[in-house]
């Protein structure tokens, strides 16, 4: 079974605090996402990898930076955190998709970050 | 820009079918998912539908496909307790290839007994 899985299922930071949110993969994945999940909202991507140390901003990215050193990890960052980052965040991963094939993203868990 | 859009909730009694309805833009969207998110979890793929087929039947899951319309749906036969989550619907165009999707604000379903 795929699993991704994230460092912290609930995190509470206090505005200005640097926030380091952690995932990891065990399925050897090129791609890997952060998304942020807010009522309402939906699912917006915040920045997305397609390899070691490439990233791609998503539709959200400001406020947030992120890091890819290894494959299987993906970090995302608040630099600054403040209490509009306050949110459900998600974290998947896919392989690279063949260009007429459905493929899938796999989630993790979830960390629910709390900036008060 | 791309958009998908639900209707945020979705009141069921248990044995009803559910119908769960999904709208989208992007006229180049190739596939198109749905995705369940049970309470405190992460989202798992339920089902997906190719842009060039107008259902999808899998056990008690049934995918409408209206592409001239761009109109998506999900009914879920003999609704059952387990099925109360958010789900979500979720496009994939040609113009990416990143393998990005855009995904609706999620329809919460209540399964009531």
């Amino acid at each position: 079974d795929v699993k991704v899985t994230q460092s912290s299922r609930y995190l509470v930071k206090r505005t200005g605090e640097k926030v380091f949110l952690e995932c990891v993969q065990d399925m050897d994945h090129e791609n890997m996402f952060w998304y942020r999940q807010d009522p309402g909202l939906g699912l917006r991507l915040i920045y997305f990898s397609y390899d070691v140390k490439m990233k791609e901003k998503g539709d959200i990215p400001e406020g947030y930076s992120v890091s890819r050193e290894k494959k299987e990890r993906f970090s995302l960052i608040l630099e600054s955190a403040s209490t509009n980052q306050t949110s459900m965040y998600l974290c998947a991963s896919s392989h690279y998709p063949p260009e007429a094939s459905a493929y899938e993203q796999y989630f993790g868990p979830g960390t629910r970050l709390t900036v008060t | 820009g791309e958009d998908v859009e639900q209707s945020l909730f979705l009141s069921v009694r248990e044995g009803d079918s559910s119908v769960i309805n999904c709208t989208y833009t992007d006229s180049s969207s190739t596939y198109l998912y749905w995705y369940k998110q049970e309470p405190g979890a992460g989202l798992q793929l339920l089902t997906y539908i190719f842009s060039n087929m107008d259902m999808k039947q899998d056990q008690r899951l049934t995918v409408l496909l209206n592409k001239k319309d761009k109109h998506l749906s999900l009914r879920i036969a003999d609704t059952q307790t387990g099925d109360s989550a958010i789900y979500f619907c979720a496009e994939r165009g040609t113009t990416d290839s990143w393998g990005k999707f855009q995904f609706g604000a999620g329809t919460q379903v209540v399964v009531t007994p």
